[in-house]
């Protein structure tokens, strides 16, 4: 199973910006790669995910790089309410043709006004 | 609107009571899953299920169980509550073959 490794705090200046990176160098071809964020107490927000193009949707744009070992999760114009924590996640066989959901420690993002 | 619900959103038990806690979902997903978080360890999966009678363990199993009767439904029961299960748990689902998954509000456990 393909592991991602992410930083575990960034800081952004709100209106500015925020580049979340992600690596998973040992991504098979067929793996996708996922982002999701949890805002304090709340339940994590699916935001978006990828193959191998550019992602881009009304919150995120997910950039892949070209062999796949990495990505990066940009939000254009970071809020105060931006602030939570990032997951990136590659998507685990669970079964058969089925998958599981599994959260690594993600990267705590923090907006500063 | 299609939605994910927990209940209760609080609860406090005693040590040894069973428990059972309530996800359901009007998304028609065959995907289901439960999740505890705590403080250090992030979200950790405890069971899912694939759709109506498929359950499976997920990384922290023991002292839980699950079962898939309808697709709408998973309640996760804790056998017989322990101090250290006092936890925040989420259940999620998905459409078959895909992990754009969506979340319910959580369950805040406190075993006492």
């Amino acid at each position: 199973d393909a592991k991602t490794t992410q930083p575990p705090s960034m800081d952004c200046a709100e209106g500015r910006a925020a580049n979340l990176p992600c690596n998973h160098s040992t991504i098979s071809g067929n793996e996708y790669v996922y982002w999701y964020r949890q805002i304090h107490s709340q339940g994590p927000q699916y935001i978006i995910h990828g193959l191998k193009n550019n992602e881009t949707n009304e919150m995120a744009s997910l950039i892949i790089t070209e062999d796949r070992k990495s990505s990066t999760l940009i939000l254009p114009h970071a809020t105060l309410r931006d602030t939570a924590v990032y997951y990136c996640i590659v998507r685990v066989k669970g079964g058969g043709s089925n998958y599981k959901l599994t959260f690594g420690k993600g990267t705590l993002l923090t907006v500063n006004p | 609107d299609a939605e994910i619900t927990q209940s209760p959103r609080h609860k406090i038990t005693e040590t040894g009571r069973q428990v059972t806690l309530a996800c359901h979902q009007t998304w028609n997903h065959n995907n289901m899953f439960w999740y505890r978080q705590d403080l250090g360890h992030g979200l950790r999966l405890i069971h899912y299920s694939y759709g109506v009678q498929d359950t499976n363990k997920g990384e922290v199993s023991d002292g839980y169980s699950v079962s898939r009767s309808n697709t709408e439904d998973l309640p996760l029961t804790l056998e017989s509550a322990a101090s250290s299960q006092t936890s925040v748990y989420f259940c999620a689902s998905s459409e078959s073959g895909r992990l754009k998954a969506f979340f319910g509000q959580g369950t805040r456990l406190t075993v006492v």
